[in-house]
């Protein structure tokens, strides 16, 4: 079965500095792999997605991650926290295949102070 | 595009009523449909997942009977909880599957409480 581990459960940066959100998965098969963000009382918005192309993924809002066999990592980063990145994230793995299920890690607060 | 609505986005209701939820795929069709449960500071916990035309598949510990589930469009599926209790407030979010990788692409969640 597949999960995912997302190490510690807060994450405090200040405004500008390097924002490194860590993701391991363990997985049988190379899975997809997902970064969603969720703000408060809203519902998940996904960042960017590892499809087995390129290994740097570029996402949405200065965010991206690198996928590493190896390591069976795929880590968020972004060079400079703003203080709008203030929200919980998600790392998801999924298998391919229709109806395939998201398995969600259990999640990061991102706070980011001035 | 690959947006998905829910209706209501809060609701409260006294214990031993129902409640339904709806989610909708605005701008695409979605054979597969999720629910999920989450609890504050929690991570999203799957409930079922819903194929069209098709009876939804439960996660182990859900209630079928109680969390009713109907996906009777390509665009619209719904979530009724029966005969709801307090220990049924939760926040509820459906999501949608689309796309050539299978995303899911989710709704912006339902605030359920019961008095």
């Amino acid at each position: 079965a597949q999960s995912v581990t997302q190490l510690g459960s807060h994450v405090s940066v200040s405004e500008g500095a390097l924002v490194l959100l860590r993701c391991n998965y363990s997985s049988s098969v190379p899975p997809y792999l997902f970064w969603y963000v969720q703000y408060p009382n809203q519902g998940l918005q996904l960042l960017l997605k590892y499809t087995s192309a390129a290994t740097l993924v570029k996402g949405i809002n200065g965010f991206e991650a690198e996928f590493k066999k190896s390591e069976t990592s795929f880590h968020l980063t972004k060079p400079s926290a703003h203080m709008s990145d203030a929200a919980e994230y998600f790392c998801a793995v999924s298998e391919y295949g229709a109806n395939s299920k998201l398995t969600f890690g259990k999640g990061i607060t991102l706070s980011v102070r001035p | 595009g690959a947006v998905v609505s829910q209706h209501p986005s809060w609701v409260i209701c006294k214990s031993g009523t129902s409640v339904k939820i709806e989610c909708r795929s605005l701008d695409f069709q979605a054979t597969t449909m999720f629910w999920y449960r989450q609890f504050p500071k929690q991570s999203l916990m799957l409930m079922a997942t819903s194929n069209e035309g098709s009876k939804a598949t439960y996660e182990q510990g859900v209630e079928k009977d109680k969390f009713l589930i109907n996906h009777a469009s390509l665009t619209l599926s719904t979530l009724t909880v029966t005969s709801a209790h307090p220990e049924d407030s939760s926040f509820y979010i459906c999501s949608a599957q689309h796309g050539r990788y299978n995303e899911q692409f989710f709704g912006p969640g339902t605030r359920l409480t019961v008095l």
